[in-house]
């Protein structure tokens, strides 16, 4: 049974469109994350999100937002896609005490290129 | 210079070797963890640390917090350690993560 989950592993799009990735825990666990690895492999947190409070990483173009439906999914939405945003999309989720501190458990990544 | 840096960025050792990586931070910390990410691409949480040390089967991460440093130490290494281990810091509302170390270790 997955723990973290995200669809699509995949996504191919072109530039201008607007796309969503999906991600879902079942951990129980208050906060979830967005993460982005580049091409060279670097990670950048891009989210984090409980119950209470969305922190932003001011580096994040606002086309970039996320969407909580409920405490279980945190999705992903990228509006006017452009060729810098391929990359690795990776979702996690934590039990946090306080901002980055709990264990983050990973999704399987979703690979976005854009043409 | 990055928040975070890791020592080495790449590291080969032969089967059965004590292999340490290291990661220094330059602010005030919250929490530090290592990650491994395998070739295929998943990332899997190793470590939290807020002090001291803790340890799991072959591996062992300690943390100093007066000189803003962390090991992570392999004992017995084995080919399936072959992977990016990548530290990250955590602090009141930021998680910076250093660029990885990528290890191979051979037969």
């Amino acid at each position: 049974d997955t723990a973290v989950s995200q669809t699509p592993k995949y996504l191919v799009t072109q530039m201008g469109n607007d796309k969503s990735i999906k991600c879902e825990q079942n951990l129980g666990h208050d906060t979830m994350y967005w993460y982005k690895q580049d091409s060279k492999k670097f990670l950048k947190i891009m989210f984090s999100y409980n119950n209470k409070e969305l922190i932003i990483n001011e580096t994040v173009p606002n086309r970039f937002s996320p969407k909580s439906p409920d405490k279980a999914h945190l999705n992903l939405h990228i509006n006017s896609l452009e060729l810098g945003d391929s990359a690795v999309y990776f979702c996690a989720s934590s039990q946090d005490l306080y901002f980055g501190s709990g264990e983050q458990y990973f999704g399987p990544g979703t690979r976005l290129t854009v043409t | 210079k990055n928040e975070v840096e890791q020592s080495p960025q790449n590291l080969t050792a032969q089967e059965g070797e004590f292999i340490t990586i290291n990661c220094s931070y330059s602010v005030g910390i919250s929490a530090l963890h290592w990650l491994q990410q395998h070739p295929g691409g998943g990332i899997v949480s190793l470590f939290m640390l807020s002090s001291g040390k803790k340890k799991h089967g072959r591996l062992i991460a300690t943390i100093n917090i007066q000189e803003k440093h962390s090991s992570l130490h392999i004992t017995a290494s084995h080919p399936r350690d072959s992977a990016v281990y990548i530290c990250a810091v955590s602090t009141a509302s930021k998680l910076t993560f250093g660029t990885g170390t990528r290890l191979q270790v051979t037969l």
